[in-house]
């Protein structure tokens, strides 16, 4: 089993640029997470789904949309990137919510905005 | 508001040592707390949960405290080695999501 794959594993935008990263999970998961992780700081989430076709906002959602319209994907969106984007971007999914069970985590995007 | 900290300078350690983490939080009662490894450019690695009814829990070389009245949950590596040198996070359960510490970086010296 892959577990949780991101793509891409890097990334250099302009400000203003849009892109999307793209979190594929094969352990049949209900939620997925998107977090993204600062030097210094502990990880933070942004959004969050519970379902299919369900997303929800977390602690730190502005700029940043996203989708889950298959079980297995989970898109997180810039639209407009800007430099306070910088950062490393971890996808994670569980069997149930992360508040009982492990969330298991892809390996990392780390997006740099100029 | 929540707040959780874990040491923010590198632990160093004697190979064969107890390595020991510390995990603190105000202003909070989580129900569950959990640990992960993080190694450099990796994803976080779930380690072991632990509930708020439980003090102690073990799994191999790995013990974890919770110790809801000092809002404290130690993380104890017993005969460290140098591959056990990592990031180690925190998280607590809060409102249904998980809030992580910045995490302590060890360092397992032969």
């Amino acid at each position: 089993n892959a577990g949780v794959t991101q793509t891409p594993k890097f990334r250099v935008l302009k400000t203003g640029q849009s892109m999307t990263l793209l979190c594929a999970q094969d352990m049949n998961h209900e939620y997925m997470y998107w977090y993204r992780q600062d030097p210094g700081m502990g990880l933070r989430l942004i959004h969050y789904s519970v379902g299919e076709g369900t997303t929800a906002k977390g602690e730190v959602p502005d700029g940043y949309n996203v989708s889950r319209l298959k079980k297995q994907n989970f898109l997180l969106g810039l639209e407009s990137a800007a430099p306070s984007q910088t950062s490393v971007y971890f996808c994670a999914s569980s069997y149930s919510g992360g508040y009982t069970g492990e969330l298991f985590f892809g390996e990392g995007s780390r997006l740099t905005v100029l | 508001s929540q707040k959780i900290e874990q040491n923010s300078e590198a632990l160093n350690i004697q190979e064969g040592k107890t390595a020991t983490l510390t995990c603190n939080y105000t202003n909070y009662s989580p129900a569950y707390l959990q640990w992960y490894r993080q190694d450099p450019g990796r994803g976080p690695v779930f380690l072991l949960l632990i509930r708020e009814n439980e003090k102690e829990k073990r799994k191999e070389r790995l013990k974890v405290t919770f110790d809801t009245t000092l809002k404290q949950s130690l993380f104890h590596i017993t005969a460290s080695q140098p591959a056990d040198s990592a990031t180690y996070l925190c998280a607590l359960h809060l409102n249904y999501q998980l809030i992580w510490g910045a995490g302590t970086k060890l360092i397992i010296k032969p």
